[in-house]
């Protein structure tokens, strides 16, 4: 069993409708938990950042964690087809190290959002 | 551009070869990684040098070496290839600061095709 699990989609919305990406993972010692966005080829864009549990938002963007249920989320508000990637969760257990670039990352979910 | 820069773009290489793979890191980060992504196995950490010393190992190869040198660019070497080390390969940077948060910028990648 992976670490990290991410449903890879494909996922196919209309534009302005929400989307709701998550990941579950299975290591405890987790504490850093991160979304990145990558296009066709390019490299992973990080969009959000949190630490622990709880809510942070940044735009259209609102990433979740819930560290007792081992799950995480990030949802998309009036996606556009801009928004079109595939999305990646990511995760570090060491709490601010000089380790902490070792990322698990999810599989990705790929990402339409048509016209 | 998130100002981490890899070399070559793209190289195609026959088995038992061996590659070099050259990353720049962002200016003033002193942290590089290499990441490894197939459509199998997903985004895989690799190394991580901090200041030309290595840090933290992930599932990187015998036949897979890399260094960080004192003006900070690093070199990812991969021998005796195989036709399974197809794969897009990641260098990334941070500045590793404690305050800093875990912003881990990521290079364009390079494309390796073994045949």
């Amino acid at each position: 069993q992976k670490e990290v699990e991410q449903d890879p989609g494909p996922l196919s919305v209309p534009e302005g409708a929400i989307v709701s990406l998550n990941c579950t993972y299975s290591n405890s010692a987790f504490q850093y938990f991160m979304w990145y966005r990558q296009y066709s080829r390019k490299g992973p864009e990080l969009l959000m950042y949190t630490y622990s549990s709880g809510n942070k938002e940044d735009g259209r963007f609102t990433a979740q964690v819930d560290k007792s249920s081992k799950y995480i989320s990030l949802f998309i508000r009036d996606s556009q087809p801009s928004d079109s990637a595939t999305y990646l969760c990511a995760m570090s257990a060491n709490a601010g190290g000089t380790s902490y670039g070792k990322l698990t990352f999810g599989q990705g979910t790929i990402l339409t959002v048509h016209p | 551009d998130s100002g981490v820069t890899q070399t070559p773009k793209h190289l195609i290489t026959a088995t038992g070869q061996r590659v070099t793979l050259r990353c720049s890191p962002r200016s003033g980060d002193l942290s590089v990684y290499w990441y490894q992504q197939s459509l199998d196995q997903g985004l895989q950490f690799l190394i991580q040098y901090y200041n030309g010393e290595e840090r933290a190992k992930g599932n990187i190869l015998e036949r897979f070496s890399a260094q960080q040198f004192p003006d900070l660019h690093s070199e990812l070497n991969l021998s005796s290839l195989e036709l399974g080390d197809s794969a897009l390969y990641f260098c990334a940077s941070s500045v590793l600061s404690m305050g800093s948060g875990n912003t881990i910028y990521f290079g364009e990648g390079s494309w390796l095709t073994v045949v």
